[in-house]
């Protein structure tokens, strides 16, 4: 099975930097990748899903980007509401797997 | 406003059964494929089942095949995740998400508040 590995699992950042935060996939899984953002005590967001686009009405400060089975998400900018819990998922078939999570802390 | 609503989580014994129900409202239900996802106190999102438009294709996570069964009813924008023989594992806030794709499992881009499962032992 397929294996996905977030890092780091926990970081700490001020407003205004930029941050990133890396999933690997222990197999190729080509641009099937999503992230999400999950705030305390609520479902999670989606934010970039096929590695790279945006999804509707979330802010140009986040970015994926992908090399080989390595992918990034990268906010440009942190901003107060993303201080957060961040999930990556993979999406090129069943199961989808989320990786393990990475809090992003003052 | 596009959302879907869960309902039917409790707490119930180990061994016994459960049917959580998920209503959608603005948005054309029968068109999209749809997924239930878990989260386990302080753990990570857990995927656990997707049924496509139509209700065609059909996949589970093997942590709860043979005990849970996805379903929906396009008369009534209703989806529904039976679950039997619950387990202490089970534990878990249940969320109902739209998927971006109507024919496999690809990415969740509407999910609800959640219903919380108890299975006590």
């Amino acid at each position: 099975d397929i294996q996905m590995t977030q890092s780091p699992s926990s970081l700490s950042a001020s407003e205004g930097d930029r941050v990133s935060i890396t999933c690997r996939a222990s197999q190729s899984i080509g641009d099937f990748l999503n992230w999400y953002r999950q705030k305390p005590g609520k479902a999670p967001d989606l934010l970039i899903y096929g590695s790279y686009i945006l999804q509707s009405g979330v802010p140009s400060r986040f970015i994926g980007s992908r090399s080989g089975t390595e992918f990034t998400l990268t906010i440009n900018g942190l901003q107060p509401e993303d201080y957060a819990t961040y999930y990556c998922q993979k999406s090129d078939s069943a199961p989808l797997l989320f990786g393990g999570g990475t809090r992003v802390e003052i | 406003e596009v959302q879907v609503v869960e309902s039917g989580g409790q707490l119930v014994q180990r061994g016994g059964s459960l049917r959580l129900s998920c209503v959608a409202s603005d948005f054309i239900f029968r068109t999209y494929g749809m997924d239930w996802v878990r989260q386990a106190p302080g753990k990570g999102p857990e995927w656990i089942s997707y049924i496509s438009s139509g209700g065609s294709a059909i996949y589970y996570a093997d942590s709860v095949k043979g005990r849970f069964t996805i379903s929906r009813d396009d008369g009534t924008d209703s989806l529904f995740l039976q679950m039997n023989s619950l387990r202490a594992d089970d534990t878990a806030v249940y969320y109902c998400a739209r998927d971006k794709s109507p024919s496999r499992p690809y990415g969740l881009d509407v999910w609800g508040q959640g219903t919380t499962v108890t299975v006590s032992s």
